[in-house]
């Protein structure tokens, strides 16, 4: 089956670090790939995703390539800011045709920025 | 707001009360979710929809039980439960094809004591 797997939190940093968060997946097919942000209190929100491979993902700074040959989609901002601070998920969907809503989620990583 | 509306944002019942959360979006998402999200726990996927039909029920125990009356609302019925019930309650809506991604509510945090 279909499995996201990210680096374990918490990461803390300070602010105008670089960030990463790791993120490879096992799917058999060609999934699109996502990344979801939840702030304190909040919902998730849809940040980027990527459709297929080689294809750049970006929203607020944030960046993900998705690798088809490592199977990964690594998280990344050049500058965090404190107000980046919140849980980030990253989730696959298989696009194998028919009704396939499923999407599969990674447990999370926290990101605190401390000013 | 995202699109998708939770209410109530918050809730504290008693372990014999029977409340419901009411969940409505008007995307034109033809999918709807149920997740529960506890402290320190993955995401746990409760119930999925689509098209107003049930078609994924994980093992979630009876005191939960969901309703989809159209393609715009989606609610789960509360009955009974325990304190370990406590959680942030997220739903989510989503075209059958998910491939676009969810689009989440801000959920409702219910504490039973």
């Amino acid at each position: 089956g279909n499995s996201v797997t990210q680096m374990e939190g918490p990461v803390t940093l300070s602010e105008e670090a670089f960030l990463t968060i790791n993120c490879t997946y096992t799917a058999t097919g060609y999934p699109s790939l996502f990344w979801y942000v939840q702030y304190p209190g909040e919902g998730l929100q849809l940040l980027l995703k990527a459709t297929k491979a080689d294809d750049k993902g970006s929203n607020k700074g944030f960046e993900a390539t998705y690798r088809k040959e490592t199977t990964s989609f690594h998280l990344e901002k050049g500058s965090v800011q404190v107000s980046d601070s919140a849980v980030y998920f990253c989730a696959l969907h298989e696009n194998s045709g028919g009704s396939n809503y499923k999407l599969t989620f990674g447990k999370g990583t926290l990101l605190t920025v401390n000013p | 707001e995202t699109g998708v509306t939770q209410t109530p944002r918050h809730l504290v019942m008693g372990m014999t009360n029977k409340k419901s959360l009411k969940c409505e979006q008007h995307l034109g998402h033809n999918a709807m979710y149920w997740y529960k999200q506890s402290a320190k726990k993955p995401l746990e996927l409760m119930f999925v929809y689509s098209l107003e039909e049930r078609v994924e029920n994980n093992s979630v125990p009876s005191r939960f039980s969901p309703e989809c009356p159209n393609s715009s609302h989606l609610f789960l019925h509360l009955h009974t439960l325990q304190p370990e019930d406590s959680a942030l309650y997220l739903c989510a809506s989503s075209h059958r094809q998910g491939g676009y991604g969810y689009t989440f509510g801000s959920g409702t945090r219910l504490t039973v004591v």
